[in-house]
């Protein structure tokens, strides 16, 4: 597609159970990453992969998340027993690379996100 | 992990007026990149500008990598300039997520 994308757009959904988001990052794009925005606030680093494989998973707030990837594609983030401080917006973004020093090959693009309410 | 500080954190601007957005960083950086974020929550690409100067229409950056600093340069600002500004920042020792500022919040106004 002609850029990054997510679903859903909006996630409603009661503390404690299971929620999955998608992202379909940019053609041809081998890196693919997840970060979160809370309310007003800038947004923090979650997990990256390259390729299927994830070198950095230290952004993971819990082991209530968990994220895969798969044929260097699609990627699902997956929080198990949601907690109202998970509310937030979750965004996907992907380069073309990831460790080109200084490359213009390693710009990421963002995508929508997906705006998480936990009640 | 590497600091990243926008200033000023809000900006209110009349229409046509100039401003400098600065970003300040603590450690070498690998990339850097500046976004506008829409009142919808999208993040709109500026630059990827991990040292030197550039120019796109009415707006341009520059890096000074030595120094540790961003400036992000908006002249004649329209009302759809609006938004939230962030610098974002790949340190060189731990690979390639973006560490992000708060954010420099500027309105425009008619």
């Amino acid at each position: 597609g002609a850029g990054v994308s997510q679903s859903p757009s909006n996630k409603v959904t009661e503390k404690g159970k299971d929620v999955e988001l998608r992202c379909d990052p940019i053609s041809g794009h081998t890196a693919l990453y997840w970060y979160r925005q809370r309310l007003g606030q800038g947004l923090e680093f979650l997990i990256y992969f390259q390729g299927n494989s994830a070198p950095d998973k230290s952004g993971l707030p819990s082991d209530r998340f968990s994220a895969e990837r798969t044929g260097e594609s699609v990627s699902t983030l997956t929080i198990q027993r949601t907690q109202q401080e998970d509310s937030a917006v979750y965004l996907c973004a992907s380069s073309l690379a990831a460790t080109v020093v200084r490359s213009s090959y390693n710009e990421q693009f963002f995508g929508p996100g997906t705006r998480l309410t936990v009640l | 992990g590497i600091q990243v500080e926008q200033s000023p954190p809000d900006l209110i601007l009349q229409e046509g007026a100039n401003s400098t957005l600065r970003c300040n960083f603590s450690d070498s950086v690998n990339n850097l990149q500046w976004f506008h974020q829409n009142p919808w929550g999208q993040l709109i690409n500026l630059f990827y500008i991990p040292s030197g100067t550039k120019q796109n229409g009415r707006l341009s950056a520059t890096t000074v990598a030595t120094e540790r600093y961003s400036l992000l340069y908006i002249s004649s600002s329209q009302t759809t300039d609006s938004g939230v500004y962030f610098c974002a920042v790949d340190q060189e020792t731990s690979g390639s997520r973006l560490t992000f500022g708060e954010g420099t919040q500027l309105t425009v106004n008619p």
